[in-house]
């Protein structure tokens, strides 16, 4: 079965990190560029952060670049995200997607993951 | 950068047509043709409906079609039913900044 499985959310404190992953199984996820988008519950989309199919180039959202790392294994066909020190603002549901390419060029995601909660409280 | 500008919310009967509206700006949906539209059901991981404006992934229904015309996006659901009851974003590439996408505020569709 083709899908996407996240891992790694929680309770964390305020200055503490986080790493977040998203194991696919499947399909090849080498040939694809990934993506994290974050929801707080009840409320819209966020687009995070995305990686391309090598893992050569890195992308982020405004609200989180400094502060957040995407990375992949390819031989582990799985990507990571790490929270450095998040903030409230950073709670929510983490899914983890697949772009329809290689490349970070079009919104396409064509699989989900079903989410990991990550709550920020002292 | 600013979310891409939705309806907060769009309702129609079974079987009518409703269109949701996506606005955005002259660096994002209104100068590139990477626009996708996302179905989400409360509880449930989004779902690919639209891509690259006006495609349709394999297995989403025909009911189902997008278009743009200058900085709007548009999503077409035509033959209501009531399973379309959902959260719908759209979302677009972007140059305002250096990140790569952005999503619209969300449109809840109600059917009558």
């Amino acid at each position: 079965e083709v899908q996407l499985l996240e891992s790694g959310g929680g309770l964390v404190q305020p200055g503490e990190s986080l790493t977040l992953s998203c194991a696919a199984s499947g399909f090849i996820s080498s040939s694809s560029a990934m993506t994290w988008v974050r929801q707080v519950p009840g409320r819209g989309l966020e687009w995070v952060s995305a990686i391309n199919d090598s893992g050569a180039k890195t992308y982020y959202a405004d609200s989180v670049k400094g502060r957040i790392t995407i990375s992949r294994d390819n031989s582990k066909n799985t990507v990571y995200l790490r929270l450095n020190s998040p903030r409230a603002e950073d709670a929510g549901i983490y899914f983890c997607a697949k772009l329809t390419r290689g490349t970070v060029v079009t919104p396409a995601f064509d699989l989900w993951g079903q989410g990991t909660l990550v709550t920020v409280s002292s | 950068q600013s979310a891409l500008t939705q309806p907060a919310s769009v309702s129609g009967s079974p079987g009518q047509s409703i269109t949701i509206s996506c606005t955005g700006t002259s660096s994002d949906l209104g100068n590139y043709d990477y626009v996708s539209w996302y179905q989400q059901h409360p509880g449930k991981a989004p779902k690919l409906i639209i891509f690259d404006v006006s495609n349709r992934p394999f297995g989403v229904s025909k009911r189902f079609s997008g278009s743009k015309s200058g900085n709007t996006a548009s999503l077409t659901i035509s033959g209501l039913q009531a399973e379309d009851e959902a959260d719908y974003y759209c979302s677009s590439y972007t140059t305002s900044t250096t990140q790569r996408f952005v999503f619209g505020t969300g449109t809840e569709v109600t059917v009558l």
